[in-house]
């Protein structure tokens, strides 16, 4: 079935650094993709989306492109912050219902 | 516009007792979804409501079930608890359903002892 595969963490970082998490996926036909953040003792937010290929989600400094190419959704950010400390996980919706299935998550530390 | 609000936050039950839990999604939303957060599983779906009606489930025994009201709120319902049921049990709601972005509300951690 669908399915998402992200890198495993943790990942720490100095503050400033260049931040990639890679995100490969595996779907029939073409399902929408997330990345969502999970700070200590929350839910989940919604970071930014993608719906179809080579578009690029953007929010806070992180950006995703939708690759369909290589089945990948990677997050990068330029700069990271200590504020950027949390959870974070890919996600997909298949493209025929409302199931979304996430990647096991990737804990990033910021230290400043 | 409020978002999606879970109740209660946090619940400590005992082996075999059944529990509610409750979740008011989006204004204007009508598909909620469940999800159970655990660390050896991650997020695993539960299953999906649209107009009253179930739409999807996930791999979960039949001891986990819901419902959805007229207004779409939701509530999920686990009976005669086991240790593994302790998680976090987050609700997410959209607007319409299929490849609509899912708004998640804080959750309810369940704790069985």
């Amino acid at each position: 079935g669908d399915s998402v595969t992200q890198m495993e963490g943790p990942v720490t970082l100095s503050e400033e650094a260049f931040l990639t998490i890679n995100c490969t996926y595996t779907a029939t036909g073409y399902p929408s993709l997330f990345w969502y953040v999970q700070y200590p003792g929350e839910g989940l937010q919604l970071l930014l989306k993608a719906t179809k290929a080579d578009d690029k989600g953007s929010n806070k400094g992180f950006e995703a492109t939708y690759r369909k190419e290589t089945t990948s959704f990677h997050l990068e950010k330029g700069s990271v912050q200590v504020s950027d400390s949390a959870v974070y996980f890919c996600a997909l919706i298949p493209n025929n219902n409302n199931d979304m299935r996430f990647g096991a998550g990737t804990r990033l530390t910021v230290k400043p | 516009k409020a978002g999606v609000t879970q109740t209660p936050r946090y619940l400590i039950k005992t082996r075999g007792q059944q529990v509610t839990l409750s979740c008011s999604p989006i204004s204007g939303h009508r598909s909620v979804s469940w999800y159970q957060q655990t660390p050896g599983q991650g997020l695993q779906f539960l299953f999906e409501y649209f107009s009253e009606t179930q739409r999807n489930k996930g791999n979960f025994p039949g001891r986990f079930s819901g419902r959805q009201f007229s207004n779409s709120r939701s509530e999920m319902n686990v009976s005669t608890l086991e240790l593994g049921d302790s998680a976090l049990y987050l609700c997410a709601s959209s607007r319409d359903r299929a490849e609509e972005t899912q708004y998640f509300g804080p959750g309810t951690r369940l704790l069985v002892l």
